[in-house]
């Protein structure tokens, strides 16, 4: 399995302010994940982040208000912009193992809006 | 609209007993299901998974049963231990892509 990393792993932002989430693999993989799980809500996939092409936004998600990075096979960022109090949430990176199709994640971001 | 849903939001289960966590599903699309166990402060990590066209699965303590045509899925411990206590998360992934849905969540505690 993969070893994942996450930075920061909390911050507290205020309103209007962005915040770029840091993710990073010990190995080379090519699909990478952003999830966000709000309070008491299951986690929910923001976008896909495939190396060398733009990043795919699931429904309700935005590359305005949450960009990505994928500058390599072993790094992602995602920047919450602008953010709000309902920004409010952990925030998940993961990656799929292509041979048995699960997904490891990272250890998460809490982030709290003010 | 919740795919996957987990209808019961915490369980308490004596040590050494059986924990029986439920999850249900209405897309009849998806053919992959996982469990995913996760501790405060870190994410969540994979525990068992099943594909469509099995209807049991079995990793030491851990089972998943797949019901397909009452899309429902249940993951069995047992015995249970009070180091299983987290939070559990069933996930469905429907053909041919690498999306999960995830549930809301149980939360186990194994009481010693």
């Amino acid at each position: 399995s993969a070893v994942i990393s996450q930075k920061p792993s909390r911050d507290i932002c205020q309103r209007g302010t962005s915040l770029t989430i840091q993710c990073q693999v010990d190995s080379q993989v090519t699909m990478m994940f952003w999830y966000r799980q709000q309070p008491g809500q299951s986690l929910t996939l923001i976008a896909t982040a495939n190396q060398g092409s733009e990043a795919t936004y699931e429904s309700g998600f935005v590359i305005d208000k949450f960009p990505i990075s994928r500058p390599n096979l072993t790094f992602s960022t995602l920047t919450v912009s602008n953010m709000s109090p309902e920004d409010s949430s952990i925030y998940l990176c993961s990656v799929e193992d292509a041979e048995n199709y699960e997904q490891y994640f990272g250890p998460g971001t809490r982030l709290t809006v003010t | 609209d919740q795919q996957v849903k987990q209808n019961s939001p915490s369980l308490s289960v004596q040590e050494g007993r059986i924990s029986i966590l439920n999850c249900d599903y209405t897309n009849s699309m998806f053919d992959y299901f996982l469990w995913y166990k996760k501790y405060p402060a870190e994410g969540p990590t994979f525990l068992i998974s099943i594909s469509s066209i099995k209807d049991k699965n079995e990793d030491g303590r851990f089972t998943v049963f797949l019901n397909k045509s009452a899309k429902h899925l249940s993951l069995h411990i047992v015995p249970s231990q009070p180091g299983d206590s987290a939070v559990y998360f069933c996930a469905a992934s429907p053909s041919g892509t690498y999306k999960y849905i995830f549930g809301t969540g149980t939360r186990l505690k194994v009481l010693a």
